[in-house]
């Protein structure tokens, strides 16, 4: 069954300070690995994009890593601001149909905290 | 910056009543998505079209029906809600020559039926 797992479900960090959160992922046969970044009672904006063949991406602040092999990927924020505060959600897309299906993960919901 | 509009933003209605939800995109993308998602938990595909005149059914069973009459306009209606359909509602859209397949959101339609 395909499946993306995200952890920490929540976390809660000071301003300033920096984390990773954690994606696995059990879809195939893989095509790509979004992060993207969900505002309460908004839309997802998407952060980074990565396919088989990329290890790292960043995105200001952001820094996204992808092992292929393990079927992991992490998402490094830097120098946290109370802006981050958000759901970071996980989405892989499968190669098995024209669509690309995605398989969305439940999210990590981050607060950054004064 | 992503331009893809999305109204009402929040609503709610009794139940019976028939609803429509808009989702419109100017970037001229073939293909348009609706997901349903609860607070805090994953994105679910209810609707996705390929083009003009093609919908088809996504992954989690709903009641709602789509059409797809142009190519920038993707509308969601709701014959006869109830208290069950009470959700967020999100519209996406991804065009074949994106760069990097990225999938844009709506700001999403909160919906309560009472």
């Amino acid at each position: 069954k395909n499946q993306v797992e995200q952890s920490p479900q929540s976390l809660i960090i000071l301003e300033g300070k920096n984390c990773t959160l954690q994606c696995n992922y059990t879809v195939s046969p893989f095509s790509n690995l979004r992060w993207y970044k969900q505002d309460t009672g908004r839309g997802p904006v998407s952060l980074t994009i990565m396919t088989f063949s990329e290890n790292t991406k960043s995105n200001g602040r952001y820094t996204a890593t992808l092992d292929a092999d393990t079927k992991q990927s992490s998402l490094h924020i830097t120098a946290s601001q109370l802006s981050d505060s958000a759901s970071y959600i996980c989405v892989v897309s499968d190669r098995g149909s024209t669509l690309g299906r995605l398989y969305f993960g439940r999210g990590t919901q981050l607060t950054v905290w004064p | 910056e992503a331009d893809i509009y999305q109204t009402p933003r929040y609503l709610v209605i009794g139940t019976g009543k028939k609803i429509t939800l808009e989702c419109s995109q100017t970037m001229g993308h073939d293909k348009m998505y609706w997901y349903q998602q609860d607070p805090g938990m994953e994105l679910h595909l209810i609707h996705y079209s390929y083009g003009v005149n093609s919908t088809e059914k996504g992954d989690l069973s709903s009641e709602s029906t789509v059409s797809r009459i142009r190519t920038e306009h993707f509308p969601l209606t709701l014959e006869s809600a109830r208290p069950s359909h009470t959700s967020q509602y999100l519209c996406a859209s991804s065009g074949y020559r994106e760069s990097g397949n990225t999938i844009y959101f709506g700001e999403g339609s909160w919906l309560t039926v009472v």
